[in-house]
Order: C-alpha cells, then sequence, then structure tokens
C-alpha cells in the first residue's frame, strides 16, 4: 500500500529557532500534500494544502510567515516553523495523495520547543 | 462549507463484542466521499474503511462496516467482535468529490473507543 514518510518524529529545540519537517510519499507521486496539526485529544486541524511547483494554500488564521512549505517535487514537501516558539509546541501530521489514491498519513511529528 | 459532527466523545466496548460509532455530516453536494480513520496511541492515521457517496451499497472490511444513509446525511461505523488493538481515537472525514476542492478532508471531532477485557 501507498507510504508515506515524515521526519523526523520527534524533535526539542529551544525558543525563537526554525525547524524543518520533511514529508515524503514513497512510493507514488503526490499530486497534493497536505499539512496538520492536532492538540492532545482533539481533531486534526488543516493548516495548508499544497500542489507540486506551487504556492501552498493556507487555511484561515494560519500564518504564511511562520509555517512555510515548501512542495518542490512531486514526492517531497516539506514544513518549516520559523523562529519557534512554545506555542508553537504541537503533533503536525502530513498526508499525501494521488488523484487514484485517498489521503495516506505520515507518523507525525512531535514538536517541543522549550 | 462541509461539516462533520462526531457526537459521541468515549465510547466502551467488551472484547468479542460490536460496537457503533456514530457520524452525520452536512452537505449540499451530491459527489463525496466518506472515511473512517483509527489514530491508536502511537498517532499514526490508519484508514480503515471508505465510501463513495454514489454507491448504495454499504462499505465492509473484514469486522469492520458501514451503515451510510445518504438522505440522512449519517455514516455509522460498526466494529464487529471487538479486539483490544481496536482501542483508538476514531476520526470519520469528509472529501468533496469536486476536483476544485483541492480533495481537502473534513474531519469531526474524534471518539475515543476502549476496548475492556
Amino acid at each position: 500500500g501507498a507510504v508515506v514518510s515524515q521526519h523526523p518524529s520527534r524533535v526539542i529545540c529551544k525558543s525563537g529557532t526554525s525547524v524543518k519537517i520533511e514529508c515524503r510519499s514513497l512510493d507514488f507521486q503526490a499530486t497534493t500534500m497536505f499539512w496538520y496539526r492536532q492538540f492532545p485529544k482533539q481533531s486534526l486541524m488543516l493548516m495548508a494544502t499544497s500542489n507540486e511547483g506551487s504556492k501552498a494554500t493556507y487555511e484561515q488564521g494560519v500564518e504564511k510567515d511562520k509555517f512555510l512549505i515548501n512542495h518542490a517535487s512531486l514526492t517531497l514537501s516539506t514544513l518549516t516553523v520559523t523562529s519557534a516558539h512554545p506555542e508553537d509546541s504541537s503533533f503536525y501530521i502530513c498526508s499525501a495523495r494521488d488523484w487514484f489514491q485517498p489521503q495516506h498519513f505520515g507518523d507525525g511529528t512531535r514538536l517541543s520547543i522549550l | 462549507a462541509q461539516t462533520v459532527t462526531q457526537s459521541q466523545p468515549e465510547m466502551s466496548v467488551q472484547e468479542a463484542e460490536t460496537v457503533t460509532l456514530s457520524c452525520t455530516y452536512d452537505t449540499s453536494e451530491s459527489d463525496y466521499y466518506l472515511f473512517w480513520y483509527k489514530q491508536p496511541p502511537s498517532r499514526q492515521m490508519i484508514l480503515v474503511i471508505r465510501q463513495e457517496a454514489y454507491k448504495q451499497q454499504n462499505a465492509t472490511e473484514n469486522r469492520f462496516s458501514v451503515n451510510f444513509q445518504k438522505a440522512a446525511k449519517s455514516f455509522s461505523l460498526k466494529i464487529s467482535d471487538s479486539q483490544l488493538g481496536d482501542a483508538a481515537m476514531y476520526f470519520c472525514a469528509y472529501r468533496s468529490g469536486r476536483e476544485t476542492s483541492g480533495s481537502r478532508l473534513t474531519f469531526g471531532e474524534g471518539t475515543q473507543l476502549t476496548v475492556n477485557p
């Protein structure tokens, strides 16, 4: 079945640093990738949708300059949390699909900002 | 805008018994897809089952089946012969059939399922 790899699985860093999270589709070409944020015991909140080679579409209330998304190829999208602060601590999940697949999810990244 | 509602924040079931998780949705579209995802403590999102709105037949995947009531906009998940490994958070999700929607998923709030031995 389709596999989506997300890296790193966990990151702890100091306030003010930038953190990059990678999302790769391993056995299919992802025409669209999605980035979600999830707080404990809550549902997934869509942050942005990215299509290969074009700018990401951000959901209302999501800061574009804070959460930089790059979808440079059909198999890779990255989310960079810039100048991260403790309130950015959360669980971030990516997903990917092509025209034929439902969304398949990465294993998520637990981000902790000290 | 589409909305998905899961009215049961928590459910519990005895091992080997059957449990039904509820989901309702609101949409004005006729072409769409519905999904149930499972999120165990590892927090990996696992697709359990999917249903195309144009199909009248309810989807089934082994011990998992759905009761899709299109007119009532209801999409419940039935888990038969519950196993300890079924314990997880379950999310109902909606996706528009329109390609211009960008294939985004709209999730419900989730139902935490506990399986008692």
